[in-house]
């Protein structure tokens, strides 16, 4: 089992469709989680954090599910300018040899058609 | 603020060529990271350092040496390139290792081995 799996989409949405992505991890010792965005041959940026609590930012929602080991993104009204590659991270303390790195999802492609 | 700094953007190399991508950061972050990116890998970890004088690997870590004698600089040499190593690189640093430090990424070096 991968350590962090993603759907890779792509995933085709009309503007002001709601979108989910959905991201499974292995590592029940990881403790930090978070949704990168990257766009076309671009550096990857942080989107949000994930909290247990579950954590919103605008039209973004992000949850986290310790105990199923499953992490989410709710995009609501996309935008023409959410299309982008996002990443599912996790940074897990005490994982084989890498202490603290960052463990990314291989990405799901979001298009948003006007 | 410059951020995190990499160069070159573009390289082209010889299979046998050595050669040092260069990244720098102005935040005086503690903990820098090199990644490949790859096409249906995601982004993978090469090496890392907590701290100044302090390096270790991470998942791919042969064919490359790091060294980290200041904090702001975290250099990534390509002993003799081979087309294997034909990647996108990303160098990235974060105040720590700490839970939910966010990571900032350079903007990538392309890398062509022939």
């Amino acid at each position: 089992r991968k350590e962090v799996e993603q759907d890779p989409g792509p995933f085709n949405v009309p503007e002001g469709a709601t979108v989910a992505f959905n991201c499974t991890y292995s590592n029940s010792a990881s403790q930090s989680f978070f949704w990168y965005r990257q766009d076309c041959r671009k550096e990857p940026k942080l989107l949000m954090s994930v909290y247990s609590s579950g954590n919103e930012d605008g039209r973004f929602t992000a949850q986290l599910n310790r105990a199923s080991q499953y992490i989410s993104l709710l995009i609501r009204d996309s935008k023409l300018s959410d299309s982008a590659t996002y990443l599912c991270v996790v940074n897990a303390f005490n994982y084989g040899g890498s202490q603290g790195n960052l463990i990314f999802g291989k990405g799901t492609k979001l298009s948003v058609k006007p | 603020n410059a951020g995190v700094t990499q160069t070159p953007k573009f390289q082209v190399l010889k299979t046998g060529q050595s050669m040092t991508l260069q990244c720098a950061q102005d935040m005086n972050h503690e903990y820098m990271s090199w990644y490949r990116q790859d096409p249906g890998m995601g982004l993978r970890l090469i090496h890392y350092s907590v701290g100044a004088g302090i390096t270790d690997q991470g998942e791919v870590p042969n064919g490359y040496n790091v060294s980290r004698s200041t904090t702001e600089d975290f250099p990534l040499r390509l002993l003799s390139a081979a087309p294997s190593q034909t990647s996108v690189y990303f160098c990235a640093s974060s105040y720590s290792i700490g839970v939910q430090a966010e990571a900032f990424f350079g903007q990538g070096t392309r890398l062509t081995v022939v």
